[in-house]
């Protein structure tokens, strides 16, 4: 199987302009997370999407958003970009079973190779 | 909301010797705690999980201990060699089944030197 992807894997953009990241999770995984990485603060969870619907939320400011698509392909927008969101971002895919499954079913997040975004 | 602390934040070995990584958590319903390494300019990949039904999990030259009560757990590596040279990311996360994930709560993350 293919692992998961991510586009693009290089962004340069100016304050106070918008980005658009896309990741396309691994076939037949339904839940993608979004995580940020920097030196600083490390990896923080921005938000995570199952079967289109946003199901837990990070602590980030609204200017992060995100949504997924009916084939479980996900994008996470950031609008009046500041210099602070330089960062990598990290999307994960798990299989995320259904009620009804085998007890033991914690699954694990396969991440992509990320986005670098640099804001100048 | 969930709190994960991590130490030591960096640790340097000798090939050959053990390496241990420490975790605690604040949220007491945390019941899934992975370990990543993430090696340089690469993405992190699991390398052992542990849940919370389990105290211990080996596999090869690595184990990891959960301690429900103190709400820690550890990344022991035996034998370490060159190539274990990595970020190790404890994380702990809320999975309850057939509803939410939960998100992963990392720690900041322990980079590990193997001088040979």
């Amino acid at each position: 199987k293919a692992g998961v992807t991510q586009t693009p894997r290089y962004l340069i953009k100016t304050r106070g302009q918008q980005v658009t990241l896309s990741c396309s999770p691994i076939s037949g995984h339904r839940s993608v997370s979004w995580y940020q990485q920097t030196p600083g603060q490390g990896l923080q969870f921005l938000f995570e999407y199952f079967s289109e619907t946003q199901r837990n939320k990070g602590n980030f400011p609204g200017r992060f958003s995100g949504r997924q698509f009916s084939n479980s392909r996900s994008e996470m927008n950031v609008s009046t970009l500041e210099l602070g969101d330089s960062a990598l971002y990290l999307c994960a895919s798990s299989l995320s079973r259904l009620a009804g499954g085998p007890a033991s079913s914690y699954n694990e997040q396969f991440f992509g190779p990320g986005t670098r975004l640099t804001v100048l | 909301g969930e709190n994960v602390e991590q130490h030591p934040s960096t640790l340097s070995v000798q090939e050959g010797d053990s390496a241990v990584i420490k975790c605690t958590y604040s949220d007491s319903a945390s019941n899934y705690f992975p370990w990543y390494k993430q090696e340089l300019g690469k993405r992190p990949q699991l390398i052992i999980d542990i849940r919370s039904n389990v105290g211990e999990k080996k596999d090869q030259r690595i184990a990891v201990t959960l301690n429900k009560t103190a709400k820690h757990f550890s990344l022991h590596i035996t034998e370490t060699q060159p190539e274990d040279s990595a970020v190790y990311f404890c994380a702990a996360s809320i999975w309850n089944y057939g509803g939410s994930q939960g998100n992963l709560i990392f720690g900041k993350g322990t980079k590990l030197s193997v001088k040979p």
